[in-house]
């Protein structure tokens, strides 16, 4: 079975400073990775995904996420953080096996001026 | 291309009642998918269909819930005799059959059962 852990529940960060969210899974099988985002009172956006190739992936608002395969990790980085990127933030895998989607419990960003 | 629609936005009911809740996918996406979000938790899994077929279930659907796609475009989710342990943020999510594997989520429907 497949499983998703974001060990970090809350990360407070100034603006301007850089952040990680850590994500960690766990499958026996080839997996899709995916960071989704989503903003107080808003749906679920896709931030970024990991499919095949490079192990580094960026989004259009500057994070990138790094699949690592012997750390099974996924973890989600930007050097410079803004107010408006407060939100909470979903790590989920999936695979060929099923193409539902297996999420982590969130980790809430708090950007502060 | 209007996304993903999901009606209605909130419902209130009481204990025992049945509800039932509506979402349209993206048009030319076959695969649609409903999940269920408690607070301070990740979606988790229910249900998905590609076309009309529903290929997969999770345990977490007891035989009170129900999901259709008749035609294989909007699908129903019903929940029969609603329970308080109900009361949660259901999302409901498309995707094209293609090699992309990303999934278009809808605004969600909140249930409170009082």
């Amino acid at each position: 079975a497949q499983s998703v852990t974001q060990l970090d529940s809350q990360v407070p960060v100034f603006e301007e400073a850089p952040v990680e969210l850590r994500c960690n899974y766990s499958s026996s099988v080839s997996v899709y990775l995916f960071w989704y985002v989503q903003y107080p009172n808003q749906g679920l956006q896709l931030l970024l995904k990991y499919l095949s190739g490079s192990t580094l992936v960026e989004s259009i608002n500057g994070f990138e996420a790094e699949f690592n395969k012997s750390q099974t990790s996924f973890h989600l980085r930007k050097p410079s953080v803004h107010i408006s990127d407060t939100a909470e933030y979903f790590c989920a895998v999936s695979s060929d096996s099923s193409y539902k989607l297996i999420f982590g419990s969130g980790t809430r960003l708090l950007v502060r001026p | 291309d209007t996304g993903v629609s999901q009606d209605p936005r909130h419902k209130i009911t009481k204990r025992g009642q049945n509800v039932t809740f509506r979402c349209d996918p993206i048009s030319e996406h076959n695969r649609l998918y409903w999940y269920r979000q408690t607070l301070g938790q990740g979606p988790e899994f229910l249900t998905y269909f590609q076309n009309e077929a529903q290929l997969e279930k999770s345990r977490l659907l007891s035989d009170r819930f129900s999901a259709e796609r008749p035609k294989g475009s909007f699908s129903t989710l019903e929940i029969q005799r609603t329970e308080q342990g109900d009361s949660a943020m259901y999302l409901c999510a498309s995707s094209s059959s293609g090699t992309t594997y990303e999934q278009y989520f809808g605004p969600g429907t909140r249930l409170t059962v009082t």
